[in-house]
């Protein structure tokens, strides 16, 4: 069936710093979003890709649909304190009116 | 526009119980989707509705079932409840049925089964 894998699983990084994390499939995706959740609450879209190649930012975050359609990265510029989550990446099952496929997620830390 | 909401936040039941969580979807949007979270597992899709039907079902016994009521309302029932059906279930709504839109997710439901 359909996977997307997350790397790294974890990070843990000083304030004001870049990340970068990303998304890899064996199969296409036609869609690739971007979520992040906090303790005890549920996740929150980010950024919606759609096209390949297409490049989208959110204020400091940055996310790119790989050219395959079987990759996407997200960027964090100049990380805060707050940016402290688990990031998932996902997409629709194909075939599978709303149902979405998560990645495992990249859990980050930020030390101030 | 107010956002996905879940009712209850936390629940604690014991095994054999029956349990029924619900979800208000963004106004406007008509499907609405579960999902179980656990550490384990991570997120695990349980089914979806739209227009009061369940249009697709994950891979989860038939003790957890749902509906949908005509205002896009939601509810989802799990019986018999098991020590691993402990987890956060979520729902997400989204515009229409559509393998392109977004969803957009409630706070959660955190369930224990004692």
């Amino acid at each position: 069936g359909q996977q997307l894998n997350q790397s790294p699983q974890s990070m843990f990084i000083q304030e004001g710093e870049d990340v970068s994390m990303n998304c890899t499939s064996s199969s296409i995706f036609n869609t690739w979003l971007w979520y992040k959740q906090d303790p005890g609450e549920g996740p929150v879209l980010l950024i919606a890709l759609y096209k390949a190649g297409e490049l989208t930012s959110n204020g400091r975050l940055t996310a790119q649909f790989g050219i395959t359609r079987k990759d996407s990265f997200l960027n964090i510029s100049a990380s805060i304190p707050s940016d402290v989550g688990i990031y998932f990446c996902a997409g629709p099952s194909s075939g599978n009116t709303g149902k979405l496929i998560f990645g495992q997620g990249t859990t980050l830390q930020v030390k101030p | 526009k107010a956002g996905v909401t879940q009712t209850p936040r936390y629940l604690i039941k014991t095994r054999g119980q029956q349990v029924t969580l619900s979800c208000s979807p963004i106004s406007g949007h008509r499907s609405v989707s579960w999902y179980q979270q656990t550490p384990g597992q991570g997120l695990q899709f349980l089914f979806e509705y739209f227009s009061e039907t369940q249009r697709n079902k994950g891979n989860f016994p038939g003790r957890f079932s749902g509906r949908q009521f005509s205002n896009s309302r939601s509810e989802m029932n799990v019986s018999t409840l098991e020590l691993g059906d402990s987890a956060l279930y979520l729902c997400a709504s989204s515009l229409m049925s559509s393998p392109y839109n977004e969803q957009f997710f409630g706070p959660g439901t955190r369930l224990t089964v004692l």
